[in-house]
Parts: C-alpha cells; structure tokens; sequence
C-alpha cells in the first residue's frame, strides 16, 4: 500500500497570503489529522477529520481550517498567514481514528 | 498539564544500547507511541504499547511501561548509525481519538 502523501512538499509565501495543502491517507483510512512542527513549540495537534467531519480540534486561531472529502483526502487552509506561520505541517491517518497514525512526509510552509 | 517530557540529547557509542526517557501526563491514556523523525522528513512509527502492558519488545526495541509512575521508556538494542535520529514519545488521550500529544523529542547521536 502507499503510504500518506502531501503536497507540495515545499512552499513558499508572504505575510497575507492565504495557502491550501493536500493530504491523501493510507487506502482505506478514515481518520485524518493534521499537526504543525515547529523548532519552538513542538508538535502540536491541529485538527481531525472522519467522514467528511471535524471530529477534534486543537488550540489554533480559526485562521486555520480543514476539510475532508468522500475519498477521505483532507486539506488544510491557511488565511492571512503570519511569520509565525511557518512550520512543517504534518498529516497522519489511521483507519478509523481509534488505532495508529502514519504520518506523511511533510509539507515545509516557509512565510516572508 | 498537557506537557509530555523527554530529555533533549542522548549520545551513545555505536554497538551500545541506548535508552530514552519520557514522562507522560495522563494516567488513563490509552496507547502510548514512539516515532522517529530523520533530517527533513515525517514521522515514522517505531513502535506502540498498550496501557495494560508493561513491556514490548519488537526486533531491537524494547518498550517498558511504568503507569504509576507515568514513565515509558524505549531502549534500541546494538544502536547504529542510521539510528542517529530524533525520537518522540507521545500519548493518545483516553477513550481513544486521534489528538496524540507530544514530547519534545530526544535527539539520540550516535558515534563511532
């Protein structure tokens, strides 16, 4: 099976600018969340999606959302990004949300 | 609180066993993970234990659980270089549910 993929893999944006990434899960996973990197604050939980719903939600201004399709691909918007905003953006799925994540490769925000 | 702990650095001679350290924060978590992160890339899952288990052993890794002391514990057997790494402990919140919370992570070094 493949594993999760992200795209792009790198991006580039200034201050303002708003930016959309793509998640595609594991075959057959439900459950996608989506977790930011940063050297400052660590890891730390975004949001979750099952079933074309937000099941969880963590501690980020509503300039950050999400969405879920039928085929379980989720995306992540990014309004008026902010330096701050630059981080690795992670995407993880597992099957029903009860069980393991995989994680994808990545997606490096790089805000000018 | 929700802060997951781990020690920043490990270094150890190649051949050695190396043992990292995390203490987690909520005594009803119900999986507790270890993930590796490799120079620019995502996450990948080491390996996982339940919280009514108190070892796993899977290959080279060992897992040991102290729940009254909320201290898990991963120990990489004979490391290698391509262990050198960073590796995160994180606790899935009870009930289950996919908002994994994270340690710091431990940069483990591993020298010739």
């Amino acid at each position: 099976k493949a594993g999760v993929t992200q795209t792009p893999r790198y991006l580039i944006k200034t201050r303002g600018q708003q930016v959309t990434l793509s998640c595609s899960p594991i075959s057959g996973h439900r459950s996608v969340s989506w977790y930011q990197q940063t050297p400052g604050q660590g890891l730390q939980f975004l949001f979750e999606y099952f079933s074309e719903t937000q099941r969880n939600k963590g501690n980020f201004p509503g300039r950050f959302s999400g969405r879920q399709f039928s085929n379980s691909r989720s995306e992540m918007n990014v309004s008026t990004l902010e330096l701050g905003d630059s981080a690795l953006y992670l995407c993880a799925s597992s099957l029903l949300g009860q069980e393991t994540q995989y994680f994808g490769p990545g997606t490096r925000l790089l805000v000018l | 609180g929700e802060d997951v702990e781990q020690s920043l650095f490990l270094s150890v001679r190649e051949g050695d066993s190396s043992v990292i350290n995390c203490t987690y924060t909520d005594s009803s978590s119900t999986y507790l993970y270890w993930y590796k992160q490799e120079p620019g890339a995502g996450l990948q899952l080491l390996t996982y234990i339940f919280s009514n288990m108190d070892m796993k052993q899977d290959q080279r890794l060992t897992v040991l659980l102290n729940k009254k002391d909320k201290h898990l514990s991963l120990r990489i057997a004979d490391t290698q270089t391509g262990d050198s790494a960073i590796y995160f402990c994180a606790e899935a919140p009870p009930g289950g549910g996919n908002k994994l919370t994270f340690g710091t992570g431990t940069q483990l070094k591993v020298e010739l």
